[in-house]
């Protein structure tokens, strides 16, 4: 059973940083192109970043770009979401997502999420 | 970037057909056959309806199909039920490997 299990959530201070983590199972995890995606509470889903199978190709919304990093352990069967600078409105749900095929965007697979909350 | 524009409600009767629009530009629903939708349940992680505009994933029942005309794409969901009450997002490629979701649609069956 293919499974995504996030953590490193929690309270932090604008400015401050935190890192995500998404623990895979159940699936070829280095044969998966990988997603983070987050929602504020109450609001719609907006897509955060995106990694290659390998780890060697990285992709970022602009409103994140330069503060946040995504990388992957294949060893480990591990997503990483480092978070720096941290503002109030990158308060949010984030999910890791699995996409469908490999190479394509679809997300059939998602965590059940781990709550940022930035505030002081 | 903006989201792409869902409306906010769609509502309609058990039984019944719905649409849910999503309005992009030439840049993203506009330039690529690469359109998704996801139903999502309050509390709970979206699930994958539709990908690649029209294509159901396995398991997911014929009463969702989707389609796509120049910037604007839509999910029909016919024989409304209880069930599909929720919350509903398209999602476009963007090009240089981003993505753009819309703002959502919160379906109610009255």
């Amino acid at each position: 059973e293919v499974q995504l299990v996030e953590s490193g959530g929690g309270l932090v201070q604008p400015g401050g940083s935190l890192r995500l983590s998404c623990a895979a199972s159940g699936f070829t995890f280095s044969s998966y192109w990988m997603h983070w995606v987050r929602q504020a509470p109450g609001r719609g889903l907006v897509w955060v970043s995106r990694i290659n199978s390998d780890g060697s190709s990285t992709t970022y919304a602009d409103s994140v770009k330069g503060r946040f990093t995504i990388s992957r352990d294949n060893a480990k069967n591990t997503l990483h979401l480092q978070m720096n600078s941290l503002r109030a409105e990158d308060t949010a749900v984030y999910y890791c997502a699995r996409v469908f095929i490999s190479g394509t965007f679809d997300f059939d697979y998602w965590g059940q999420g781990t709550l940022v909350t930035v505030s002081s | 970037q903006s989201a792409l524009t869902q409306p906010a409600s769609v509502s309609g009767s058990p039984g019944q057909s719905i649409t849910i629009s999503c309005t992009g530009t030439s840049s993203d629903v506009g330039s690529y056959n690469l359109v998704s939708w996801y139903q999502q349940h309050p509390g709970k992680a979206p699930k994958l309806l539709i990908y690649e505009v029209s294509k159901r994933p396995p398991g997911v029942s014929n009463r969702f199909s989707g389609s796509k005309s120049g910037n604007t794409a839509s999910l029909t969901i016919s024989g409304l039920q209880a069930e599909d009450e929720g919350d509903y997002y398209c999602c476009s490629y963007a090009g240089g490997s981003t993505l753009i979701f819309g703002g959502g649609t919160k379906v109610t069956a009255l």
